[in-house]
């Protein structure tokens, strides 16, 4: 079956640190990847989106990787400011217009 | 410029009633997209407006659910005969184009159904 895997459990970091957060997926093939910030009570947030022939992508504090051969994608943080606390979600596309969100993964970070 | 907005932003409502949510995309925007977030979830989608037609629905549950969009701007989404599994955050996004595009989300509407 399709699936789209995040950790389930929430990462904690201190801040000025750097935070990774991963993204697996079985049994799809995307065209691109995008990854969202979540705040509670709000809509997520677009941040990046990185396609299938791209290995890596920046912005500002943020990179995202794509590995198809892995099936997985990283997204780091550097620098970590209590106000990245969120929720970040993984999302794929495999062509179409419908768009596979993750679970997402919850980040706390402490200053 | 405004973004996306959704309305009511929280709704209760009885098991068996008719619900109707509302979406106001981002003025220009030809795509829309609506989603469904269970507690603890990412958002699951629904159905993909490109216009006035839905390019693809194959994200409604059954066929309680259905979504309109007549002028190809606003969209509504009801539901019918509403069950205690259908309360979940339902989620509008719009998009200039559909195609390789940022998705912008509204604040969504909280449902509950008791």
């Amino acid at each position: 079956s399709q699936k789209i895997e995040q950790n389930s459990e929430a990462l904690n970091i201190q801040e000025g640190k750097t935070a990774t957060l991963t993204c697996n997926y079985t049994n799809y093939s995307p065209a691109y990847l995008q990854w969202y910030r979540q705040d509670p009570g709000r809509g997520p947030v677009f941040l990046l989106l990185i396609r299938e022939n791209e290995k890596e992508k920046r912005k500002e504090r943020l990179k995202v990787t794509f590995d198809t051969t892995l099936k997985q994608s990283l997204f780091h943080i550097t620098a970590s400011q209590p106000a990245d606390s969120a929720t970040y979600l993984c999302a794929l596309n495999t062509g179409g217009f419908k768009t596979i969100f993750g679970a997402g993964t919850r980040l706390f970070v402490k200053a | 410029g405004a973004g996306v907005s959704q309305t009511p932003s929280n709704k209760v409502t009885e098991k068996g009633k008719y619900v109707e949510l509302r979406c106001d995309p981002i003025s220009g925007h030809t795509a829309l997209y609506w989603y469904r977030q269970s507690l603890g979830q990412g958002p699951e989608f629904l159905i993909y407006f490109q216009g006035t037609g839905a390019a693809d629905d194959s994200g409604l549950p059954n066929d309680r659910f259905f979504a309109v969009r007549p002028e190809g701007s606003v969209s509504t989404l009801k539901i019918q005969r509403t069950e205690r599994g259908d309360s979940a955050v339902y989620l509008c996004a719009s998009s200039l184009t559909g195609e390789i595009d940022t998705q912008y989300f509204g604040p969504g509407t909280r449902l509950t159904v008791l």
